[in-house]
């Protein structure tokens, strides 16, 4: 069965680097069908598509936090992680780690998140 | 980017209401938009894939459709279990995006 487990601070002071780990478990990082990717939500706010890792270790990443994102993966521990520097308190957010799926069991185009973690709820705050 | 607007923000309904959420693409996704449920408190669930395929184990009353570049989650008889907030993505082109979405409550 596949899930995914985000851990890492829950308080970070400004300024900070936040360094989140995703770990998965029931499918392989190096499966050319799946991604990882990481998404937050402030608190009451909605979601916000913050990158992607793929098999083959291409990410792409979202515009507005581009430069402060790097997303990488240690398929040996299966695990994903985010690092976002220079952290500030619009930063507070769940940060979720999902698995992205680009085709259904047909082999049609799908691009769904179909499996996510529990959240990480991330306060930045000195 | 791809920005995604969502339409009501909010709706209330009652128990076997018809319910009716729009998104709209600024440009053309084809069909590769997703619907979201979200619980208070819970990560979001897979509805629907490719604009109009029922994500497995999702109940039939959830469907979709599209016209142009506007998708529609229709549920058609609202259960308990439905109030919720519902968010669109576009998974056409990276960087993906989600709609703001729309909150569903009780009347």
């Amino acid at each position: 069965q596949v899930t995914l487990k985000e851990s890492g601070p829950v308080l970070v002071k400004p300024t900070e680097t936040l360094t989140l780990t995703c770990t998965v478990s029931g499918f392989s990082l190096t499966n050319p069908s799946v991604g990882v990717s990481w998404i937050r939500q402030p608190p009451g706010k909605a979601l916000e598509w913050l990158g992607n890792i793929f098999s083959n270790d291409e990410k792409s990443f979202g515009t507005s936090l581009k430069s402060r994102l790097t997303i990488s993966k240690d398929t040996s521990k299966s695990q994903v992680v985010l690092t976002m520097t220079n952290m500030d308190p619009v930063d507070t957010a769940t940060y979720y780690c999902a698995r992205i799926s680009y085709f259904d069991t047909s082999g049609l185009l799908a691009n769904s998140f179909d499996f996510w973690g529990q959240g990480a709820l991330v306060t930045v705050s000195s | 980017d791809i920005q995604m607007t969502q339409s009501p923000s909010s709706v209330s309904a009652s128990v076997g209401d018809r319910v009716t959420i729009t998104c709209r693409a600024s440009q053309d996704i084809t069909s590769y938009l997703i619907w979201y449920q979200q619980k208070p408190g819970k990560a979001p669930k897979v509805l629907i894939y490719a604009a109009s395929k029922l994500q497995s184990g999702v109940p039939s009353r959830f469907s979709g459709s599209r016209s142009g570049t506007d998708f529609t989650l229709t549920i058609s008889s609202l259960q308990p279990e439905d109030f919720a907030t519902y968010y669109c993505q576009q998974g056409s082109t990276f960087p993906f995006t989600f709609g703001p979405g729309t909150r569903v409550d009780i009347k």
